[in-house]
């Protein structure tokens, strides 16, 4: 059974840090993606990483994908209020069956 | 505007009494899917629809029904609604892989509760 897990699932950072969420997966897979959902909204496609090494970076994110560790990270770059939001992401078990890690509530503190 | 619809955003209903959710998407896409979102249990797949006519259970399908009988909608339905199935319900959908477009867009959401 594929496991998604993310950490940390809270995170309270100052502005202008960096920090680095995490997220696991139990099987092979070359399919990752990364959403942000803002409090009481639907979720925002941010990544998809599609191939073992991918990096993609927009704005103060950067994402990327280990599959021969079957981990990928979200790398926050500092960080502005704006950026508060629960980060998900998700692994694609290639048969169109989605899992989601439990998500990361990021706060960015001024 | 390309997007994804729900409706209703919000229902309160009771027990046993059956309701659906309807989905709908304007950009073409074959595959379609409805998760619910549940604190603490991130998202969980209900059940997927990879075009019309085809469709398959997710990780949590027990007590939901679904149809595609249209490519562009894919409702949602609850013959006999429990507490259990009190969630926040979102409808996903994106191209399939022959296209090598994985990203899902989501409707906005339905909001319900069971008493």
């Amino acid at each position: 059974e594929l496991k998604v897990e993310q950490n940390p699932l809270f995170l309270s950072m100052q502005e202008g840090k960096n920090y680095t969420i995490y997220c696991n997966y139990s099987t092979t897979s070359d399919r990752l993606y990364w959403y942000r959902q803002d409090p009481g909204k639907s979720l925002e496609s941010l990544f998809v990483l599609l191939s073992n090494g991918a990096v993609k970076q927009e704005g103060r994110l950067m994402a990327s994908l280990d599959t021969k560790a079957r981990l990928s990270t979200l790398h926050i770059t500092a960080a502005v209020h704006d950026l508060s939001a629960t980060y998900f992401c998700a692994v694609d078990e290639g048969t169109y069956k989605y899992i989601f890690g439990t998500g990361t509530r990021l706060k960015v503190l001024a | 505007e390309a997007q994804v619809t729900q409706n209703p955003r919000y229902l309160i209903t009771v027990t046993g009494k059956k309701l659906t959710v309807t989905c709908s998407q304007n950009m073409n896409h074959e595959y379609m899917s409805w998760y619910r979102q549940d604190p603490g249990l991130g998202l969980r797949q209900i059940y997927y629809s990879m075009n019309v006519e085809v469709t398959d259970k997710g990780d949590v399908p027990e007590g939901y029904k679904v149809s595609r009988k249209e490519k562009r909608n894919f409702p949602l339905i609850l013959e006999s609604p429990s507490p259990n199935q009190t969630s926040l319900y979102f409808c996903a959908s994106s191209l399939n892989e022959r296209d090598n477009s994985y990203e899902q867009y989501f409707g906005p959401g339905t909001r319900l509760t069971v008493t």
